[in-house]
């Protein structure tokens, strides 16, 4: 069985920096094809993806939020970790991390790679 | 950067067909991937791989695409069906994953 699970400050200042850690079971971030992402909701809002990091190390980031985001893994601990900068009110938000299957392409067509499991969240709260 | 457009709002009768269907340019390029979300809970992927289900999830939902808009179907909705649903593709021009804006379906 795949779980997931976000730990990190439930209240964060503005200007502060958020560090979230998602810790994992029941796979293993060295296998190939997988990665482990991280995906955001505003109260009331959509998801917003925000980083991925592979199995190889390769990272993506959200071109939106690329500046502000940080993501790293410890392969041995079966961590994934999300900094991110500058946190404003505006990213207050439940934040998820979720194991990742990366697409392919055929001759014919190519396949997104998609999200599942995701953990159960965690709610920041960015105030003074 | 790309988008994927859903309608905010769709309605079913208990029993009849929906669909909920995502526009975006990537999904010339790429399927899309669906995703449930329930209140209060993380979402749940219902269909990848363009129509493939995981394990546990009921064959009333399937996808298709065609062109730029790619669709979820739930044929003969439940009321455990009330959900919001989000499409999922890749972004063409940085090649990382988007989501669209999200589709509140209510059974009625």
């Amino acid at each position: 069985q795949i779980t997931l699970k976000e730990s990190g400050p439930a209240l964060v200042k503005p200007t502060q920096t958020l560090t979230l850690t998602c810790t994992f079971s029941g796979f293993s971030l060295s296998t190939s094809g997988v990665g482990v992402g991280w995906i955001r909701q505003p109260p009331g809002g959509a998801l917003e993806w925000l980083a991925l990091i592979f199995w190889d190390a390769n990272k993506r980031y959200s071109p939106s939020l690329s500046s502000r985001l940080s993501i790293t893994k410890d392969t041995s601990e079966n961590q994934v970790f999300l900094t991110m900068t500058n946190m404003d009110p505006v990213d207050t938000a439940t934040y998820y991390c979720a194991r990742y299957t990366s697409g392919y392409c055929t001759p014919y067509t190519c396949y997104s790679g998609w999200f599942d499991p995701w953990g159960q969240g965690t709610l920041v709260t960015v105030s003074s | 950067s790309s988008e994927l457009t859903q309608d905010p709002v769709v309605s079913v009768a208990l029993g009849q067909t929906v669909r909920i269907t995502c526009q975006g340019d990537s999904l010339r390029s790429y399927d899309a991937i669906w995703y449930q979300q329930k209140p209060g809970q993380a979402p749940v992927v219902v269909i990848h791989d363009k129509n493939s289900r995981p394990s546990g999830i009921p064959d009333r939902f399937s996808g298709s695409s065609s062109g730029k808009t790619a669709s979820l179907t739930i044929t003969g909705a439940q009321a455990e069906d009330e959900a919001d649903y989000y499409c999922s593709s890749r972004d063409i021009n940085n090649n990382v994953p988007l989501f669209g804006g999200g589709t509140k379906l209510t059974v009625l």
